[in-house]
C-alpha cells in the first residue's frame, strides 16, 4: 500500500523566513497531493492541492512542487506569519479507477513562526 | 454555507461502554470519510462511504468498530465495549464524490476513555 513520509517533524523560522515542508510517497499510482493546515483543537483545513499532472502550484504566500520521477512533493511558505504557526500535513491520493476514496497522511509538521 | 459538523464535540466515558459519534457532512457531499487521530499523531483512515455504501472499510481497527450512512447525509461511528487505546480524536471529512476530490474536515470528536 501507499506510505507517506514527512520532514521534518518540527520546524522553527523567524518571521517573515520561508519554511519548506517535504513529503515522499511510495506509490506511483498516487495522483492527488493535498496540504492541510491544523490549528490546536480544530480539524485539518485543506489550505493548497496539486494533481500529478501539475509540477506547481501557487496561491499567495503558498505554494506546492511535485517531482513525480522522485516521488516527492513539497509545501514552501514564504514570507512567514506567526498566524502560519501549526500543524501541516501532507497526503497523498491513490487512485485505482475511482475505487479508492481515502487519503494516506503524513505525520505532520509543527511549524513555530517566531515574531 | 454551511461545514462539516460532528457532534459531540468531547466525550469521556468508562471502558466497556459503547459509543455513538455524529458527523453531518457537507449538503450535496456524496462521499464521507472518517479518520483517528492520536494524541500527536497524523490522521488513520477507517472507513469511507459512497453514497451510503461503503466500498473501503479496510481501515476499521476490530470488530468493536461499526458505521453507517443514512439518507446519504448523516453518518455515525459506532465504538462498543470501548478500550483506553481507543481515546483519540475521531474526524470526519466529506467531499463532491469520490477519486480526486478535496475533502473537507469538521473539527472532531475528542473521545476519551477513562
Amino acid at each position: 500500500g501507499e506510505n507517506v513520509e514527512q520532514h521534518p517533524s518540527t520546524l522553527s523560522v523567524q518571521e517573515g523566513d520561508s519554511a519548506v515542508i517535504k513529503c515522499t510517497y511510495s506509490d506511483s499510482a498516487s495522483n492527488y497531493f493535498p496540504w492541510y493546515k491544523q490549528e490546536l483543537g480544530k480539524g485539518p483545513q485543506l489550505i493548497i492541492d496539486i494533481r500529478s499532472n501539475v509540477g506547481e502550484k501557487k496561491d499567495q504566500r503558498i505554494a506546492v512542487t511535485l517531482n513525480k520521477t522522485a516521488k516527492h512533493f513539497s509545501l514552501h511558505i514564504t514570507e512567514t506569519q506567526p498566524e502560519d504557526s501549526a500543524v501541516y500535513f501532507c497526503a497523498a491520493h491513490l487512485n485505482y479507477g475511482g475505487s479508492q476514496g481515502n487519503l494516506i497522511f503524513g505525520k505532520g509538521t509543527k511549524l513555530s513562526v517566531k515574531p | 454555507g454551511a461545514g462539516v459538523s460532528q457532534s459531540p464535540s468531547n466525550k469521556v466515558t468508562e471502558k466497556g461502554k459503547d459509543v455513538e459519534l455524529r458527523c453531518d457532512p457537507i449538503s450535496g457531499h456524496t462521499a464521507l470519510y472518517w479518520y483517528r487521530q492520536r494524541l500527536g499523531q497524523g490522521l488513520e483512515f477507517l472507513i469511507y462511504f459512497q453514497g451510503n455504501s461503503a466500498p473501503d472499510k479496510s481501515g476499521l481497527p476490530s470488530d468493536r468498530f461499526s458505521a453507517e450512512r443514512t439518507g446519504e447525509s448523516v453518518s455515525t461511528l459506532t465504538i462498543q465495549r470501548t478500550q483506553q487505546e481507543d481515546s483519540a480524536v475521531y474526524l470526519c471529512a466529506s467531499s463532491l464524490g469520490e477519486g480526486n476530490q478535496p475533502q473537507h474536515f469538521g473539527d472532531g470528536t475528542r473521545l476519551s476513555i477513562l
